[in-house]
């Protein structure tokens, strides 16, 4: 079962345009929330992530929102370049008691593209 | 400043074949991760280690054997490998658990793997 779902494979949006990336996930024992971005031929790379004791986080033209009733998160671009086309992916770190894995539960990937 | 070295980019095996995937990094990083990325999949968890001498199962480990002689490499092997095995394989690897929950994994740019 899909802990962490994408629902949207692509996304197509304007340059200066808000791109908004969805993430839903199915357990509440995830403590973090992290967005990864990832060109092709590279590896992903960090992004943004919340905690969920937050329901906010920015970084520049980066902000992630958090609604835990809904299990819902999104990642905001505002304004959208064209070097932001690339996929994204959203991934959720359970909560652990005594185990330390650092274990990283990942989405399907959202793929932007953004059109000058 | 390599970060997360991995070995070899492209390969294309025979079913049948046995190989292994090199994973370098020279960030001192304790935790160390194998994920494969397969469209509409996402990236899924196939092994992981907390340290030197330690690895363990993630979510699809069947038909993989992992490494962790020295604190900087982890190795991925397929003993016989089999076609649902072509596949994007990323190496990726963190300080600690709390480091990955602020600040995510250092991904290596992926082995692409086909089998035929």
């Amino acid at each position: 079962d899909q802990q962490v779902k994408q629902n949207s494979p692509s996304l197509s949006v304007q340059e200066g345009r808000i791109s908004i990336l969805n993430c839903d996930y199915t357990n509440s024992m995830f403590d973090y929330f992290l967005w990864y971005k990832k060109y092709p031929a590279e590896g992903p790379t960090f992004l943004i992530s919340i905690s969920s004791i937050k329901d906010k986080n920015e970084d520049g033209r980066f902000t992630v929102f958090l609604n835990k009733s809904a299990k819902h998160l999104s990642l905001h671009i505002v304004p959208s370049q064209p070097g932001d086309s690339a996929v994204y992916f959203c991934a959720a770190h359970p909560r652990h008691g005594s185990s330390n894995t650092g274990k990283l539960i990942f989405g399907q990937g959202t793929t932007l593209q953004v059109k000058p | 400043n390599a970060g997360v070295t991995q070995t070899p980019k492209f390969r294309v095996l025979k079913t049948g074949q046995s190989m292994t995937l090199l994973c370098a990094q020279d960030m001192n990083h304790e935790y160390m991760y194998w994920y494969r990325q397969d469209p509409g999949m996402g990236l899924r968890l196939i092994h992981y280690s907390v340290g030197e001498g330690t690895t363990a199962k993630g979510e699809v480990p069947d038909g993989y054997n992992v490494s962790r002689l020295k604190k900087q490499n982890f190795l991925l092997g397929l003993e016989s490998a089999a076609p649902s095995q072509t596949s994007v394989y990323f190496c990726a690897s963190s300080r600690d658990r709390g480091r990955v929950a602020a600040d995510g994994y250092t991904f290596g740019s992926g082995t692409r793997l086909t089998v035929v």
